[in-house]
């Protein structure tokens, strides 16, 4: 079965401090892997996502993941966090089956101190 | 496109009501899935549907809870009777393709007294 660990449960950076959130995911087969970003208060939405082509995926707002596949991660990173970062990060997996499911990681919580 | 439609966005009721919760996915996707959001116990997938039919219901909590896709167009998650600790965010999300992006909507804010 599919899963996703999200071994980070809160980081708490300054602002313009480096980040790197970690994900490993297993999963046998060709996967997608996602990042999805819940500011406080509203619902998750896209960061980025990575379906084949460069492991190296850029998202909106500066975020960055690399998929290294012989490590079975996806990690996120900023080179420079801003307070408006504040939030919860959730890595995902999810398969070409037509019975699968997007399986999320337990989330990442992001505080910034201004 | 609108995206995910949910609504109420907000529903305060008493213990022991019914509580009917509806989605509208994006128009042409063919999945559509309900979460449950709380503090305690995270984001929890309770059921998906694929061309209106559930795949996996292993999510539900109990008996209490019960959803329907009647079309491609619309589904209910239904609570009843209610209790305190059903009270959560529940979102329901839509994706197009399988392994393709999903798509979350606002979510509604159930508060159960």
């Amino acid at each position: 079965a599919q899963s996703v660990s999200q071994h980070n449960h809160h980081v708490i950076l300054s602002e313009a401090a480096s980040l790197e959130l970690g994900c490993n995911y297993s999963y046998g087969g060709t996967v997608n892997l996602f990042w999805y970003v819940q500011y406080p208060g509203q619902h998750l939405q896209l960061l980025l996502k990575y379906f084949s082509g460069d492991p190296l995926v850029k998202g909106i707002k500066g975020f960055e993941a690399e998929f290294i596949k012989s490590k079975f991660s996806f990690n996120l990173r900023k080179p420079s966090v801003q307070w408006s970062d504040t939030a919860e990060y959730f890595c995902a997996v999810d398969s070409y089956s037509s019975a699968s499911k997007i399986i999320f990681g337990s989330g990442t919580r992001l505080s910034i101190r201004p | 496109d609108a995206g995910v439609i949910q609504s109420p966005r907000h529903e305060v009721t008493e213990m022991g009501q019914e509580v009917t919760l509806r989605c509208k996915p994006i128009s042409g996707h063919d999945y559509l899935f309900w979460y449950r959001q709380t503090m305690m116990r995270g984001l929890e997938l309770l059921i998906y549907f694929n061309n209106n039919v559930p795949i996996d219901d292993s999510g539900m909590p109990e008996d209490r809870f019960s959803a329907k896709m009647p079309n491609a167009s619309f589904s209910t998650l239904k609570i009843q009777p209610s209790e305190p600790r059903d009270s959560a965010v529940y979102f329901c999300a839509s994706r197009g393709l399988a392994g393709g992006t999903q798509y979350f909507g606002p979510g509604t804010r159930l508060t159960v007294l």
